[in-house]
């Protein structure tokens, strides 16, 4: 059973494009996660959600546009695609103090 | 602008050595200190948390903690090539995990 699951696996789109990452946790955590990993394995939180509310929104651009349906699912909507957007970008989920649980990850490419 | 400072490597160790990897960091009110293992192409996983000054032992791994250096280390014994990841040491600054902040991480080889 995958805990921490996220679609797609990879992306691979043009430059302007809209697309969507998916993430579903099946933890029962309260908290979930997005965080960007660049080329030199730098992981960065971009957004954190609580029972479906924002509770860390760091300094991205507002192209990237977290969505919450309810706390099991912390979908991720990117605007206009941008060649600096390639990156992996990771789902975490967590309870109160407890570490992160990672997904697998979504490699996505801008071409 | 909370900091987190680790040596990327690559670390190469052989086989049977004791690895030791370290962090620095910068907020003095971090609480709580990671070690997660991530494998190339693989996500990120827990191997240790510490929360108090001192050491941690779990098997061949040892966390250390100093928070007046404000300074954690792990120490990986009798290393395996299956060992050979990136490391990253995150740090939060509350006792919750919810503000995490990572290392750029260091990249272990253990040559059999």
């Amino acid at each position: 059973d995958t805990a921490v699951s996220q679609t797609p696996k990879y992306l691979v789109t043009q430059m302007g494009n809209d697309k969507s990452i998916k993430c579903e946790q099946n933890l029962g955590h309260d908290t979930m996660y997005w965080y960007k990993q660049d080329s030199k394995k730098f992981l960065k939180i971009m957004f954190s959600y609580n029972n479906k509310e924002l509770i860390i929104n760091e300094t991205v651009p507002n192209r990237f546009s977290p969505k919450s349906p309810d706390k099991a699912h912390l979908n991720l909507h990117i605007n206009s695609l941008e060649l600096g957007d390639s990156a992996v970008y990771f789902c975490a989920s967590s309870q109160q103090n407890s570490p992160l649980h990672f997904g697998n990850g979504t490699r996505l490419t801008v071409t | 602008q909370k900091e987190v400072e680790q040596n990327s490597g690559p670390l190469s160790v052989p086989e049977g050595a004791i690895a030791s990897l370290n962090c620095t960091y910068s907020d003095r009110g971090s609480q709580s200190f990671f070690w997660y293992r991530q494998y190339s192409g693989k996500s990120p996983e827990l191997i240790m948390s510490i929360y108090s000054n001192g050491d941690k032992e779990d098997g061949r791994f040892t966390a250390q903690l100093n928070k007046a250096s404000q300074y954690v280390s792990l120490l990986i014994r009798d290393s395996q090539p299956s060992d050979s990841a990136t490391y990253l040491c995150a740090v939060a600054s509350s006792g919750s995990a919810r503000q995490l902040t990572f290392g750029s991480g260091t990249q272990l080889t253990v040559l059999p």
